[in-house]
């Protein structure tokens, strides 16, 4: 089972500041790799497919990047509607695994 | 427009097995690419991947819960299926299903979920 890594667990930034979330996975994923944002109570949004590319309707401030065994999605400016929790998940192998997340607060 | 939506009971007790639909419209799971998976996510915590059904039937199972879930599809009614055995209270989770289709084949379209807990 690949086992992905997420880092850091908690992360608090100010509006307008760059985030930068990593995701580590214990053997390669290639590209197979996406990005999920999920709010309190809600289900998770798919951000990011293949690593890199932003999926329907995401905001260009969202960017991924990264192949093989790591991964970083990057929020170039933070507006306060991204405070999430980010999930991390591979496709590359069986079992699909997500990571344990990212807590984004923003200030 | 893809929606999916989950049902069932929000509480089971301990030994029974739960069973939960998802109903989905705006995509056939007969066209090929298609699939729907279950995912849920215990109370604060991450998420974690149960199982997914293909267009074609083929069936995939977390190893960590292969003996204990099937997943099934009726095209004809556009639900899939999922039913858990010996449910325990470190089962109680919200439960999500999720269509996998475009998007580089990972979860594009997510149902509200359904919190179920496992208590006596």
């Amino acid at each position: 089972e690949i086992v992905l890594t997420q880092s850091p667990a908690t992360l608090s930034l100010s509006p307008g500041e760059r985030a930068t979330l990593s995701c580590r996975a214990s053997q390669s994923v290639s590209s197979q790799l996406a990005w999920y944002q999920q709010k309190p109570g809600q289900a998770p949004r798919l951000l990011i497919y293949d690593a890199s590319n932003r999926a329907t309707d995401i905001p260009a401030r969202f960017s991924g990047s990264g192949s093989g065994t790591d991964f970083t999605l990057t929020i170039s400016s933070l507006e306060p509607e991204d405070s999430a929790v980010y999930y991390c998940q591979q496709r590359n192998n069986w079992p699909l695994t997500f990571g344990q997340g990212t807590k984004l607060e923003i200030k | 427009q893809i929606t999916l939506k989950e049902s069932g009971p929000t509480l089971v007790k301990p030994t029974q097995t739960l069973t939960l639909t998802c109903t989905f419209s705006g995509f056939s799971l007969s066209t090929s690419g298609m699939g729907v998976a279950w995912i849920r996510q215990p109370p604060g915590k991450a998420l974690e991947w149960l199982a997914l059904i293909f267009w074609d039937d083929d069936k995939r199972y977390s190893p960590s819960l292969k003996s204990r879930v099937t997943i099934t599809k009726d095209t004809s009614k556009n639900q899939v299926v999922v039913t858990v055995t010996d449910m325990d209270p470190v089962d109680t989770a919200t439960y999500y299903c999720a269509h996998r289709g475009g998007s580089g084949s990972f979860f594009d379209y997510w149902g509200q979920g359904t919190l179920v807990t496992v208590s006596s």
